[in-house]
């Protein structure tokens, strides 16, 4: 167990739909990060928090968007969604964004099925 | 973006082989690190450089860090089938509060 906590750990849905993905941080970590991983993608950044407040964007697509709430944990919403967007859905975090130098810790994932 | 590219993409090997993964970049990074990533997992951090030319070790791990910080390389001694994983290099951004994920190096050890 990492600390990191993702829930739901599978989720199937039809194109169009809207999920929310959930990430509780590990104790203690500020900075919240969702990154998506597919086969021919890699890991890819989306979005940060930190300590409540949007810190830095990736390639985050208009349709999806997050937020953290004042207990630290965040949400990934995805709308509209399309066959591409199915993939792995990472949360990690850190102590805080300043000094990544300690490296991020991983939640397990969220696998997302769109059919 | 700051594109860190791994090679190779796959490797097979048999047990007791030793192997090399590369990571490379145009980019300077103010820290590298080196993740495994096992199937249905998270990648799971290995080891943080953070001065050009640095080696660390980890058992039978070698890191370095190129001594104009913009590559790396990971060298594994003796392969175990526990060694079989999704091996990622992620640079620092100048800022240090931004990770670059590489394109990622899958491993598979064959007993």
């Amino acid at each position: 167990d990492s600390g990191v906590t993702q829930t739901p750990k599978h989720l199937i849905t039809a194109t169009g739909q809207r999920v929310t993905l959930r990430c509780s941080p590990r104790s203690g970590d500020l900075s919240v990060y969702w990154y998506q991983q597919s086969l021919d993608q890699g890991l890819q950044f989306l979005i940060q928090y930190y300590n409540g407040e949007e810190r830095a964007k990736g390639n985050i697509l208009e349709r999806f968007s997050a937020q953290q709430f004042p207990d630290l944990h965040s949400e990934l919403n995805l709308s509209s969604l399309e066959l591409g967007d199915s993939a792995l859905y990472f949360c990690a975090s850190s102590v805080e964004g300043r000094q990544a130098g300690d490296g991020y810790t991983f939640g397990s994932g969220t696998r997302l099925t769109v059919v | 973006t700051q594109l860190l590219e791994q090679s190779p993409q796959f490797l097979s090997i048999q047990e007791g082989e030793n192997l090399t993964v590369y990571c490379n970049s145009s980019s300077v990074f103010s820290s590298l690190q080196w993740y495994r990533q096992e199937p249905g997992e998270g990648p799971v951090l290995l080891v943080t450089v953070v001065t050009g030319g640095e080696v660390k070790k980890l058992k039978r791990l070698t890191f370095q860090f190129g001594d104009a910080r913009k590559d790396s390389s990971l060298h594994i001694t003796a392969a175990q089938p526990g060694d079989t994983g999704l091996y990622l290099c992620a640079g620092a951004s100048n800022t240090g509060n931004q990770f670059y994920f590489g394109t990622g190096t899958s491993l598979t050890v064959i007993p």
